[in-house]
């Protein structure tokens, strides 16, 4: 059983349109993580969200912690096929450990 | 400063075969853990090496072991090789921080036959 669940699975829209991505737990956790992952790499950090409530934006992708901590979702406004690829979360605790989602598979259509 | 890097890229070994795989750290990272990414189970966590000690680990069976070295570079052992280890192998580095954030390197791709 994944510590955290992420959904959709699969999200395949056209260039422009908005999408959503979200990570629920019911563990809290210290920080959330969002990685990107394209095919035949590893993934890399999109961005940390630490406190709760938090938002933070980078470009068009925007990152929302949940006031307790056990949740996130990350929002895409006018999507492009360079945003193809494995969107994963990532959830820390005290322990050192990352626990990580299962990953939402998102392709942007031109 | 240079990424994480992982030798070799692509591995074909034979069922019983052991393999070795190898990472190099980012520069002045402490912390090297090693992931297995499969399409049925996704990222699961294999260990964690921090200043040559393991500090952390899965839920894999003992074949699969670990070392770190005084340099931080780090190599997974994989003993008695079975069908279902082909998988992605990610090695990631990171500095001791309470948010542990992850530098992945590419990956070997390992096929058992």
């Amino acid at each position: 059983t994944q510590l955290l669940e992420q959904s959709p699975q699969f999200l395949s829209i056209q260039e422009g349109e908005n999408l959503t991505v979200y990570c629920n737990s019911s563990s809290v956790f210290s920080s959330l993580q969002w990685y990107r992952q394209e095919p035949g790499e590893g993934p890399v950090l999109l961005v940390t969200v630490v406190t709760g409530g938090e938002v933070k934006k980078l470009k068009r992708l925007t990152f929302q912690f949940g006031d307790a901590r056990k949740d996130s979702s990350l929002h895409i406004t006018a999507a492009q096929p360079g945003d193809t690829g494995l969107y994963l979360c990532a959830g820390a605790r005290d322990d050192y450990k990352l626990s990580f989602g299962a990953g939402t598979t998102v392709t942007v259509r031109a | 400063k240079a990424g994480v890097t992982q030798t070799p890229r692509y591995l074909i070994k034979t069922r019983g075969q052991q393999v070795t795989l190898s990472c190099s750290p980012i520069s002045g990272h402490r912390s090297v853990s090693w992931y297995q990414q499969t399409p049925g189970q996704g990222l699961q966590f294999l260990f964690e090496y921090f200043s040559e000690t393991q500090r952390n680990k899965g839920n894999f069976p003992g074949r699969f072991s670990g070392r770190q070295f005084s340099n931080s570079r780090s190599e997974m052992n994989v003993s008695t090789l079975e069908l279902g280890d082909s998988a992605l192998y990610l090695c990631a580095s990171s500095l001791d921080s309470p948010h542990y954030e992850q530098y992945f390197g590419p990956g070997t791709r390992l096929t058992v036959t």
